[in-house]
């Protein structure tokens, strides 16, 4: 669902090293989950998505997993690099066409 | 290259005084989609349309109203801006299945 609070939930990590960002999603019936990333004063970017009949998907230094048990949904970045430093993004889509809902948002910040 | 265009980038208007944002795209994508993004916030989507049918969110304000003419082109309108409406707005296409481009976004301020 929506994020109504005014911070987001940081995550702060060293250039080089591994993120993980997660996010729980609302609708056992959602059928197909999307992460964005969206830098300052940009508008959201596709990154990585993945259909429900799927647990697991690579991209090209991002992998997504699908947990349909515990309605989660993580987000990995192999040696993050600074320009990995935004704000991403969980969407889902549930029964209602092409409609997405987003979570909250989680802010990743890299040390250089 | 295909793209989502969001025009102007920046808006200024007074409290009270109706504005314009426009969106266009090159994708030929049939479904467009108007959101609302305040800080720190996650996208909140406002109204979408099918081809021409308009799809309206229960929880849009009457203040927003939107028009799209053709295909490439979709237009939101913010009847008598408060100062509870300054946000980043967001237009996004998409086919009917598949996933949603963003354009930049128009930053809305309202004095």
């Amino acid at each position: 669902g929506e994020s109504v609070g005014l911070h987001l939930p940081t995550l702060s990590v060293q250039e080089g090293d591994n993120s993980i960002i997660n996010c729980a999603y609302s609708n056992s019936a959602s059928d197909y989950f999307i992460w964005y990333k969206q830098e300052s004063g940009k508008g959201p970017q596709f990154i990585i998505d993945i259909r429900s009949n799927m647990d697991k998907r690579q991209g090209q230094r991002v992998t997504v997993l699908l947990n349909k048990t515990v309605k989660h949904l993580s987000l990995q970045i192999a040696a993050t690099q600074p320009g990995d430093s935004a704000v991403y993004f969980c969407a889902e889509r549930g029964n209602a066409g092409n409609m997405l809902t987003f979570g909250g948002g989680t802010r990743l910040m890299v040390k250089p | 290259d295909a793209m989502v265009i969001q025009n102007p980038r920046y808006q200024v208007t007074q409290f009270g005084k109706p504005v314009t944002l426009s969106c266009s795209q090159t994708l030929n994508h049939n479904v467009m989609y108007w959101y609302q993004q305040k800080s720190s916030q996650a996208p909140k989507l406002l109204f979408h349309y099918y081809d021409k049918d308009f799809n309206n969110e229960a929880d849009t304000p009457d203040n927003f109203q939107s028009r799209r003419p053709n295909t490439s082109f979709c237009f939101l309108d913010i009847r008598s801006p408060g100062l509870g409406d300054a946000a980043m707005y967001l237009c996004a296409t998409s086919t009917r299945v598949g996933e949603q481009f963003f354009g930049p976004g128009t930053r809305l301020t309202v004095l």
